[in-house]
């Protein structure tokens, strides 16, 4: 199986602050890694598939970049509703596996 | 809209069984594959099961082999998951997920809001 490693576990930032998750990948998965966010309670959603690309609806201040085994999730100015926790996921192959999470605290 | 209610879970001894179910609307289910994920309490998510949109193409994680059978039924817009042999590590809420393998990449695109299973005497 594919090990999926993010980090950091948890960050704290303020409203209007950038940060950036970094994901890697065990071996390479080309252009297969998505990311997902989750608030409390609360079913995941997709935020980016297949690296950068932005799911329907996702604001503009989210970005995904990265190649081969390293990854980033970018968030470019914090806002109250981006305080959850975000998740990667490799869908190169079977069993698609996803990074231990980054909780992202005000 | 696009939609996926999950149902089904519960508290059940371990050793026992339970059917977890979920009713998708807004598209057609047969164009779609579909998976079940879980996340045990305050951790991280886990696979369990994909299927294909015909039914004739199931993966399963080693982690419930044997013991979970994913099914579906495209008449009834519903996705099943048999599990049985449950065990305490099996405790976790359940989501029925899309799985969007046509677009660029392969991504679970629509998540149900997820049904509870508790294994414990």
């Amino acid at each position: 199986d594919i090990q999926m490693t993010q980090s950091p576990s948890s960050l704290s930032a303020d409203v209007g602050d950038g940060v950036t998750i970094t994901c890697r990948a065990s071996q390479s998965i080309s252009r297969y890694l998505n990311w997902y966010q989750q608030k409390p309670g609360k079913a995941p959603r997709l935020l980016i598939y297949a690296i950068g690309n932005l799911e329907s609806g996702v604001p503009s201040r989210f970005s995904g970049s990265g190649s081969g085994t390293d990854f980033t999730l970018t968030i470019s100015s914090l806002q109250p509703e981006d305080f959850a926790a975000y998740y990667c996921q490799q869908s190169y192959s079977i069993p698609p596996t996803f990074g231990g999470g980054t909780r992202l605290d005000i | 809209q696009v939609q996926l209610v999950d149902s089904g879970g519960g508290l059940v001894k371990p050793g026992g069984s339970l059917r977890l179910s979920c009713a998708a609307s807004g598209f057609t289910l047969s164009d779609f594959y579909m998976a079940w994920i879980r996340q045990a309490p305050g951790k991280g998510l886990e696979w369990i099961s994909d299927i294909s949109g015909s039914g004739a193409t199931i993966y399963y994680a080693d982690s419930v082999k044997g013991r979970f059978t994913i099914s579906r039924d495209n008449a009834k817009n519903s996705l099943y998951l048999q599990m049985s042999s449950l065990r305490a590590e099996d405790t976790a809420v359940y989501y029925c997920v899309r799985d969007q393998v046509a677009r660029d990449g392969d991504s679970f695109d629509i998540w149900g809001q997820g049904t509870k299973v508790t294994v414990s005497s």
